[in-house]
């Protein structure tokens, strides 16, 4: 039973366009909810976060979007850059869990030049 | 400042061995979790170390153990290997109190197990 999910294995864009990455989540108790990203041969790392209370989050070019009746978030890349393909992981983590995150399968995201 | 690093970077076993996987955190880090991440798939939560001890466990059998050192290090040890354990086994580190508002880990680049 998969909880959190990334339905799009892979997304290509246009360098300086937007990237739009989506992530599905089942349980409700999840409270927060976190970006990753993945290079060839390199750990995750830590890209951005939003905690349940708030709906929007921004850091420079990455924005993130949460919708708790939708039980959805997205991640918006603008604009694009070569530097970004890699693979991106959404995760999320509860309270009282040790803060263990549950992560989706990754969208591998390719921007082209 | 290292970061996470981890030992064996690659290795291979074969189906009844047993492997240990090592790890030093970040520096300034007390809490160190492993996750296992099969090919295709999303990193999956192993179990989670604090003060020595398992804090945390994920749906994983008890061939999967684990230990801490007073140095804040970890190892992974798998017994019994199973075909299906080959996987890129990841180490995390965080700070305690940190971690545990908001989840945020530092990963190790994983040492990838092929069993055979």
């Amino acid at each position: 039973d998969q909880q959190v999910k990334q339905n799009s294995p892979s997304l290509s864009v246009q360098e300086g366009r937007i990237s739009i990455l989506n992530c599905d989540y089942t349980n409700s108790m999840f409270d927060y909810f976190l970006w990753y990203k993945k290079y060839p041969a390199e750990g995750p790392t830590f890209l951005i976060s939003i905690s349940s209370i708030k709906d929007k989050n921004e850091d420079g070019r990455f924005t993130v979007f949460l919708n708790k009746s939708a039980k959805h978030l997205s991640l918006h890349i603008v604009p694009s850059q070569p530097g970004d393909s890699a693979v991106y992981f959404c995760a999320a983590s509860l309270y009282g869990s040790a803060r263990q995150l549950t992560f989706g399968s990754g969208t591998q995201l390719t921007v082209l030049p | 400042d290292a970061g996470v690093t981890q030992s064996p970077t690659h290795l291979i076993k074969t189906r009844g061995q047993q492997v240990t996987l090592r790890c030093s955190p970040k520096s300034g880090h007390d809490t160190v979790s492993w996750y296992q991440q099969a090919l295709g798939q999303g990193p999956q939560f192993i179990f989670q170390y604090y003060e020595e001890e398992e804090r945390q466990r994920g749906n994983f059998p008890d061939r999967f153990s684990g230990h801490q050192f007073p140095n804040y290090s970890s190892e992974l040890n798998v017994n019994a290997l199973l075909l299906g354990d080959s996987a890129l086994y990841l180490c995390a580190s965080s700070e305690g109190g940190r971690h545990l508002n908001t989840g945020e880990l530092f990963f190790g680049e994983g040492s990838r197990l092929t069993v055979l």
